[in-house]
């Protein structure tokens, strides 16, 4: 059973702070990764993904990923009250059908 | 605009009576699923589709039928509803293996 885990939360910062959110996987054959931003009652939306080790850069927003140590992190620079989500953190494996596997999320809370 | 819609996006039905979420989208994507979002056991594959004729079951596939017979379109039945399947339901797309899912608005399901 291939496992993507993420720590619940809520994970408190105040605005202007660093948001470090962690995922870890199990299935050292995946090699697609993507981060979700969900708020409360919508619908999950990508804003992320990385394939390969090292740092991705978007905006405010920063991917990590180590596949030797099998995680994934994403960090929010200058996080702001709207940043205030829960974080879906999903991999994918290599080859076969696409049937990424989806973490818990993490539920970011962001107070000014 | 590129979107994935479903209707309806609130459902109250009785036990046993069938029902039928669509779903559809307009990005010309091969790749189509549906999930379900339950507290604290977050997102969880009920069907997905790599083409139009080729779906396959996910990890929660038990009480649901999907069809594919157009590329835009993939329905969700439930043939005999029962409260267990009270759930958020998501219809997503991709255009392929590697790359994120464009989620649907969501639909509540209520079955009493």
């Amino acid at each position: 059973q291939k496992e993507v885990e993420q720590n619940s939360g809520p994970l408190s910062v105040p605005e202007g702070a660093i948001a470090s959110l962690n995922c870890t996987y199990s299935d050292r054959g995946s090699q697609s990764f993507f981060w979700y931003r969900q708020y409360s009652g919508k619908s999950p939306e990508l804003i992320m993904f990385i394939y390969s080790n090292g740092d991705k850069e978007d905006g405010r927003f920063t991917a990590q990923l180590n596949k030797a140590s099998q995680y994934v992190s994403l960090l929010i620079r200058d996080s702001q009250p709207s940043d205030s989500a829960t974080y879906l953190c999903a991999v994918k494996s290599q080859g076969g059908s696409y049937i990424p596997t989806f973490g818990r999320g993490t539920s970011l809370i962001v107070h000014p | 605009e590129a979107q994935v819609t479903q209707n309806p996006r609130y459902l109250i039905t009785v036990t046993g009576k069938k029902l039928t979420v669509t779903c559809s989208q307009n990005m010309n994507h091969e790749y189509m699923s549906w999930y379900r979002q339950d507290p604290g056991l977050g997102l969880r594959q009920i069907y997905y589709s790599m083409n139009v004729e080729v779906t396959d079951k996910g990890d929660v596939p038990e009480g649901y039928k999907v069809s594919r017979k157009e590329k835009r379109n993939f329905p969700l039945i439930l043939e005999s509803p029962s409260p267990n399947q009270t759930s958020l339901y998501f219809c997503a797309s991709s255009p392929g293996a590697g790359y994120g899912y464009t989620f649907g608005s969501g639909t509540r399901l209520t079955v009493v």
